[in-house]
């Protein structure tokens, strides 16, 4: 079955350490996308990536890292940079040359530091 | 990309129709209005689109007013299962970078 796998489902960390959050897709889709959603809010883009090797800033890229080394995967990286990293953090892509850009999203890993 | 405007909640009988309104007085030429839902810690998942006809799918109804200002996405026959918030999102299509711009939406519970 094609789609989205991000994991794990739930993740605890301390403060202070950096985490790495997996995202791959077998969608053969261009694009990938993070988001970030606080409770009761709407999500928000952190990072974003048209094409293997290249990746742009979102609206909140502050304490986050990503890199897209291959096609199927954009691993985000939360740093201890990030103020607030508590949150629930989900993947997507698309595949940009389509007319209409659907986006196909991932279940979702929730972070919580400690 | 318009800005959208939903209300934060709304309720429906299970079985019956559910019509989710949405404002984009904004909303340029170019600009599609998308519908995602996401049910309680899921992924979003994408439900219709539309530019200024109305759309049908299997899973909902899209009615687009004739000035484009405003939309409403309609559930034919509302489940249990549809139980979910709903989001409203207008963008260009294939826009660069892509990004969906997601405001809070609507809460939709359908009640026994």
């Amino acid at each position: 079955d094609g789609g989205i796998t991000q994991s794990p489902k739930y993740l605890f960390r301390k403060e202070g350490q950096n985490v790495t959050l997996s995202c791959e897709q077998n969608l053969n889709h261009d694009a990938m996308y993070w988001y970030r959603q606080d409770p009761g809010q709407g999500l928000r883009l952190i990072y974003y990536s048209q094409i293997v090797n290249d990746f742009q800033k979102g609206d909140i890229a502050e304490g986050y890292s990503v890199s897209r080394e291959k096609k199927e995967s954009f691993p985000l990286t939360v740093t201890s940079a990030q103020k607030n990293p508590t949150a629930f953090y989900l993947c997507a892509s698309s595949e940009p040359s389509g007319k209409y850009n659907e986006q196909f999203f991932g279940p979702g890993t929730r972070l919580t530091v400690l | 990309d318009a800005k959208t405007t939903q209300p934060p909640s709304m309720d429906c009988a299970e079985g019956r129709a559910a019509n989710l309104p949405c404002n984009h007085s904004t909303i340029s030429g170019n600009e599609y209005v998308y519908w995602y839902r996401q049910i309680h810690s899921q992924g979003p998942q994408y439900i219709i689109h539309g530019l200024k006809n109305n759309e049908t799918n299997e899973m909902a109804s899209l009615i687009i007013t004739e000035d484009r200002k405003s939309s409403t996405l309609i559930l034919p026959h509302a489940t249990l299962r549809d139980t979910a918030v709903y989001y409203c999102i207008v963008r260009v299509a294939n826009n660069q970078g892509g990004k969906l711009i997601f405001g809070q939406g609507t809460e939709l519970s359908v009640k026994p």
